[in-house]
């Protein structure tokens, strides 16, 4: 089946530095990928959606100067919070949408000390 | 506005005792109903995904209906191990992302 991997799982960092989470289609090429964010008992909120090789499309309210995307490749999107601040701790979780669908990625719990 | 909802909010229940989770939607075009069961900490994984009214899914214990303005996930004499989260999701026909409701919390009682 597909198989969505997301690294890291867990990380920590200062206030004011900034945390790259990769995203990585391991067996089919994602010709679309989706960021969300989850807050503790909420849904998942859609960040921003990207294509390859195209500017990602941010959700109303989400600062694209903050939430940097890159979609390289077809298999492999990173999402950098930039001067990441305590409220940007969440949990961050990617989807790439490819011929099986959409598979999700395990999640990454970023906290922001 | 497009919105999935989901009830209830949590859902206690004994080994053996079926019961049923409910996720109304209203979404203008569209192009999937789908189910997703997420444990803590980890991501949703996929459990089906529904396209018509009428149409129902089976995966071991769990049965999945769909109307037009509803869908239900049916649990039949369910585990411990069933004990997570399930969210159900809707996709919208113009822009393919998924919509998703806040999830019910099931947990299963030995």
């Amino acid at each position: 089946g597909a198989v969505v991997s997301q690294h890291p799982s867990r990380v920590i960092c200062k206030s004011g530095t900034s945390v790259k989470i990769e995203c990585r289609s391991l067996d089919f090429q994602a010709t679309t990928m989706f960021w969300y964010r989850q807050f503790p008992k909420q849904s998942l909120m859609l960040m921003a959606t990207s294509n390859e090789g195209s500017k990602a499309t941010y959700e109303q309210g989400v600062e694209k100067d903050k939430f940097l995307i890159n979609h390289a490749s077809l298999t492999l999107s990173t999402l950098t919070v930039t001067s990441a601040h305590p409220e940007d701790s969440s949990f961050y979780i990617c989807s790439a949408l490819g011929g099986h669908g959409y598979t999700f990625g395990s999640g990454t719990r970023l906290t922001v000390v | 506005e497009d919105q999935v909802t989901q009830s209830p909010e949590a859902l206690r229940l004994q080994e053996g005792e079926s019961s049923s989770l409910n996720c109304s939607y209203t979404v203008s075009g569209l192009r999937g109903l789908f189910w997703y069961r997420q444990d803590p900490g980890k991501g949703p994984e996929f459990l089906f995904t529904l396209y018509s009214a009428g149409e129902e899914k089976e995966k071991e214990r769990l049965k999945a209906t769909l109307t037009k303005k509803e869908s239900f996930l049916h649990i039949t004499a369910p585990k411990p191990e069933d004990s997570a989260t399930y969210l159900c999701a809707s996709r919208r026909g113009s822009q393919g992302n998924l919509i998703f409701g806040k999830g019910t919390k099931l947990s299963v009682k030995p």
